[in-house]
């Protein structure tokens, strides 16, 4: 059962313009969203994070985006640069399990970017 | 900072031998680690969730006896595959965190089993 769902399994963008990766999750009780981005052969690399208390975060190039009630969550990357090209994972956690897992991760399945000259 | 090792960053095994992967934490103290198998093109798969000084809490479906996991000190847990299979070759990764809610992740090992 898949509770974090990356509808797109890749997206080709045009380097300057704007890459938009969506996700989308079905527990209610997550809490902490994250975005995770892996090269081939290499462990995910954390970009940038959202707590459910917030509907935005920025750092630098990187925004984002969390609509609660639609349980969906977007990262913005402005503008695209095609060291960006690679897979972008959405993670998310819940606060019932920080006591037993502690922190234990749900991820998507990931979207492959490529940023295009 | 934030930084976490693991070692070897690829194996080749003969069938029916262990072999033990080792994940650390270089700059900060991690009170829980992860470990995770990522298949082809395919998200990464929780296996188990250790926390210093007891036992890994393993997911469903992973057997405990063939991926063995310690969790020594607050910087370095191990996961060993007994016995292992041509179906263990796989890309296991592992993560770390010091009880907020960020993972930060190894670089991988790349398994191979002939």
């Amino acid at each position: 059962d898949q509770q974090v769902k990356q509808n797109s399994p890749s997206l080709s963008v045009q380097e300057g313009r704007i890459s938009i990766l969506n996700c989308d999750y079905t527990n209610s009780m997550f809490d902490y969203f994250l975005w995770y981005k892996k090269y081939p052969a290499e462990g995910p690399t954390f970009l940038i994070s959202i707590s459910s208390i917030k509907d935005k975060n920025e750092d630098g190039r990187f925004t984002v985006f969390l609509n609660k009630s639609a349980k969906h969550l977007s990262l913005h990357i402005v503008p695209s640069q095609p060291g960006d090209s690679a897979v972008y994972f959405c993670a998310a956690s819940a606060v019932a399990d920080r006591g037993s897992t502690l922190g234990r991760l749900y991820f998507g399945r990931g979207t492959q970017l490529t940023v295009w000259p | 900072g934030a930084v976490v090792s693991q070692h070897p960053s690829w194996v080749i095994c003969k069938s029916g031998t262990s072999v033990k992967i080792e994940c650390r934490s270089l700059d900060f103290q991690a009170t829980t680690m992860f470990w995770y198998r990522q298949f082809p093109k395919q998200s990464l798969m929780l296996m188990a969730t250790s926390n210093e000084g007891s036992k890994a809490t393993y997911e469903q479906g992973v057997e405990k006896d063939k991926f063995l996991i310690n969790h020594a000190s607050l910087t370095l847990s191990t996961l060993t595959v007994t016995s292992a299979h041509p179906e263990d070759s796989s890309f296991y990764i592992c993560s770390a965190s010091q009880g907020a809610d960020t993972q930060y992740f190894g670089p991988g090992t790349r398994l191979t089993v002939l």
